[in-house]
């Protein structure tokens, strides 16, 4: 299994809020910083978070990261259908000397 | 505008190699690095290695150290993995992608390509 987990799908209705929470450990994301990523059907992943907690240019302010301890956190605001995608977190393992990812989250805006 | 194209899917059987590339348009290529990852049938995404486009240095990780080979062509922009004895846990879609560096100086990637399906099968 993954160094990092995810939940493996989240819900909510269109216009609503959710977090997907990313949970690991001392060696990776309680001391580095935690990277989030947008794969919709039959695209390349996308970055949306960087640095825990700062967006690329063109990202809109409905997406945000955040970080206590041992578990990161990408939230996303007013839902849209187009937000249906896979959402995985990444960060540096300084026990690995690695990247790692979350097994990835899969929303439904249903 | 910045892209990474991949080549094509591949089918290859047990204990061959198989080399993937990626093309890159936009920005300098020499002034970033490419790395490598996969994701296999219902697993999470691996961190292969990666190479520094400019200069040629390659790292990878240590689950593929002697059946992965990691290199360019500056001249074309292009950056290819080439992973040897494949076995059928090889069967992954593989994802090159540009590495930027996040405040501690740790890869994060701000361009991916769009994957290239491996299948090994016999």
């Amino acid at each position: 299994q993954s160094v990092l987990t995810q939940p493996p799908s989240v819900s909510a209705a269109p216009g609503q809020k959710v977090a997907i929470s990313c949970s690991g450990s001392s060696s990776n994301i309680e001391n580095n910083y935690i990277s989030w990523y947008q794969r919709l059907p039959g695209a390349a992943p996308k970055l949306l978070i960087y640095d825990t907690n700062k967006r690329p240019s063109g990202i809109p302010d409905r997406f945000s990261g955040s970080k206590s301890g041992t578990s990161a956190t990408l939230g996303i605001t007013g839902l849209q259908t187009g937000d249906e995608a896979d959402y995985f977190c990444g960060v540096w393992d300084s026990s690995l000397s690695a990247v790692v990812f979350g097994g990835g989250t899969k929303l439904t805006v249903l | 505008q910045d892209q990474l194209v991949q080549s094509g899917a591949e089918v290859k059987k047990p204990g061959a190699s198989v080399k993937v590339s990626c093309k890159a348009f936009g920005s300098t290529f020499t002034s970033y690095a490419i790395h490598w990852m996969r994701q296999a049938p219902g697993q999470w995404l691996e961190w292969m290695g990666w190479i520094n486009a400019g200069n040629g240095n390659t790292r990878s990780s240590q689950k593929f150290q002697g059946r992965i080979t990691i290199s360019r062509d500056a001249s074309a922009s292009i950056a290819y993995v080439d992973l040897s004895s494949l076995r059928s846990e090889d069967t992954a879609v593989y994802y090159c992608a540009r590495g930027s560096y996040d405040s501690r100086g740790y890869p994060y990637f701000d361009y991916w390509g769009q994957g290239t399906l491996v299948t090994v099968s016999s």
